[in-house]
């Protein structure tokens, strides 16, 4: 158990919809991190956000965003879903805006 | 940006066996990870290795920075360590705190 955790495990949803994913970082920790991994993408880095401010932006779709909140907990919010969306996702966790990075268990989400 | 290389894309073994994975990159690393990706998909941590060399009991990894490769040395396999490798960097001085990931080494243990 990494200490972070994320809700909910699995999501199944249609397109057009709109979702939101959780996040809380390990207790301590600053930094959250979210990643995408597809069958056709791998793994791959979707934003930053350190003590509450976006640190950095990696391949994001417009129609996602994110954000942490002063809990440090942080939300990924997709909408108008598409079928190639469907892939899992993870946050990420760690103590300062660099180093170890502790994954959770990610959250399956499945659009029909 | 910076590739991330790892090899080989497979590996079968049998039970017992030892196995050396490898992870090549194509600039100076901050950060360096090991992770397992289990059957069910959680991503463990194993290493944070950006130089030199740790052990984790039947695992082991040594990165060396100045040659821009890293290794992961498994020892006396299990089936439980089935599932997929993935080594994964950040790029040093980008001022920009992301891990890139590589394909992965897809292993198989057999009893």
């Amino acid at each position: 158990d990494s200490g972070v955790t994320q809700t909910p495990k699995h999501l199944i949803t249609a397109t057009g919809q709109r979702v939101t994913l959780r996040c809380s970082p390990r207790s301590g920790d600053l930094s959250v991190y979210w990643y995408q991994q597809s069958l056709d993408q791998g793994l791959q880095f979707l934003i930053h956000y350190y003590n509450g401010e976006e640190r950095a932006k990696g391949n994001i779709l417009e129609r996602f965003s994110a954000q942490q909140f002063p809990d440090l907990h942080s939300e990924l919010n997709l909408s108008s879903l598409e079928l190639g969306d469907s892939a899992l996702y993870f946050c990420a966790s760690s103590v300062e805006g660099f180093g170890e990075q502790y994954f959770g268990p990610g959250t399956r989400l499945t659009v029909t | 940006g910076i590739q991330v290389e790892q090899s080989p894309p497979d590996l079968i073994l049998q039970e017992g066996a030892n196995s050396t994975l490898r992870c090549n990159f194509s600039d100076s690393v901050n950060n360096l990870q090991w992770f397992h990706q289990n059957p069910w998909g959680q991503l463990i941590n194993l290493f944070y290795i950006p130089s030199g060399t740790k052990q984790n009991g039947r695992l082991s990894a040594t990165t060396v920075a100045t040659e821009r490769y890293s290794l992961l040395y498994i020892s006396s396999s299990q089936t439980t360590d089935s599932g997929v490798y993935f080594c994964a960097v950040e790029r040093r001085n980008t001022g920009f705190q992301k891990l890139v990931f590589g394909t992965g080494t897809r292993l198989l243990v057999s009893p």
